[in-house]
């Protein structure tokens, strides 16, 4: 059965870090590309990033672009989502996706169950 | 890429048909022919889920009353009996190029 846990959420304050981890379990974690997206209390979902099967590429939203950083550790079966600079607006629950390409289909296919951030002093 | 959908609160009387669409500012048709666009629905309390990729082929498990169709920059998901477990927020998601954009979400209620 696939699974993606998020942790590392939590309370943090204005200005700093935190890192996210994504905890992958029941498929080839190194054959797929992942994504973060994001959903503030309330609102709509918002992609934030995304990495490739081997870590050599990475996209950001550019309301991200240069304070966090996407990252996976094929051994570990785990992504990352280190974030600095934080700010009110960057409160959301987080949420670790996978996206499946085929010949056929190509979908974000699993989510994790979201780790809330929050942004505040 | 800017996706709006209307409308954004659809309350649907049970065994109605329902209809969401979603308009994009850019195509999303690929040279290959495939549209990307994709539909997902976040049920309450829950992450989201794929309903529909590539603008009109149904995910694996989603009921035949769902169905995607359009083309380009407008695109339509239909219901064509509302069920009382269909209730969410309904999302258009444009995969086509980053930074992947969603519609601002289309929240089914029952009457």
């Amino acid at each position: 059965e696939v699974q993606l846990v998020e942790s590392g959420g939590g309370l943090v304050q204005p200005g700093g870090s935190l890192r996210l981890s994504c905890a992958a379990s029941g498929f080839t974690f190194s054959n797929y590309w992942m994504h973060w997206v994001r959903q503030a209390p309330g609102k709509g979902l918002v992609w934030i990033s995304r990495i490739n099967n081997d870590g050599s590429s990475t996209s950001y939203a550019d309301s991200v672009k240069g304070r966090f950083t996407i990252s996976r550790d094929n051994a570990k079966n785990t992504l990352y989502l280190q974030m600095s600079s934080l700010r009110a607006e960057d409160t959301a629950v987080y949420y670790c996706v996978r996206r499946s390409c085929t010949n056929s289909e190509c979908s974000f296919d699993y989510w994790g169950q979201g780790t809330l951030v929050t942004v505040s002093s | 890429i800017v996706l709006t959908q209307s409308p954004l609160s659809l309350p649907v009387i049970p065994g109605e048909p329902a209809s969401i669409s979603c308009r994009s500012t850019q195509t999303l048709l690929h040279s290959s022919g495939i549209n990307y666009l994709d539909w997902y629905l976040q049920k309450p309390g829950q992450s989201p889920r794929l309903l529909i990729y590539f603008g009109s082929n149904r995910a694996s498990g989603v009921p035949d009353r769902f169905s995607g169709s359009g083309s380009g920059t407008d695109f339509t998901l239909k219901i064509s009996r509302v069920e009382a477990e269909d209730v969410g927020v309904y999302y258009c998601m444009q995969p086509l190029q980053t930074p992947y954009t969603f519609g601002q979400g289309t929240k089914l209620e029952i009457k």
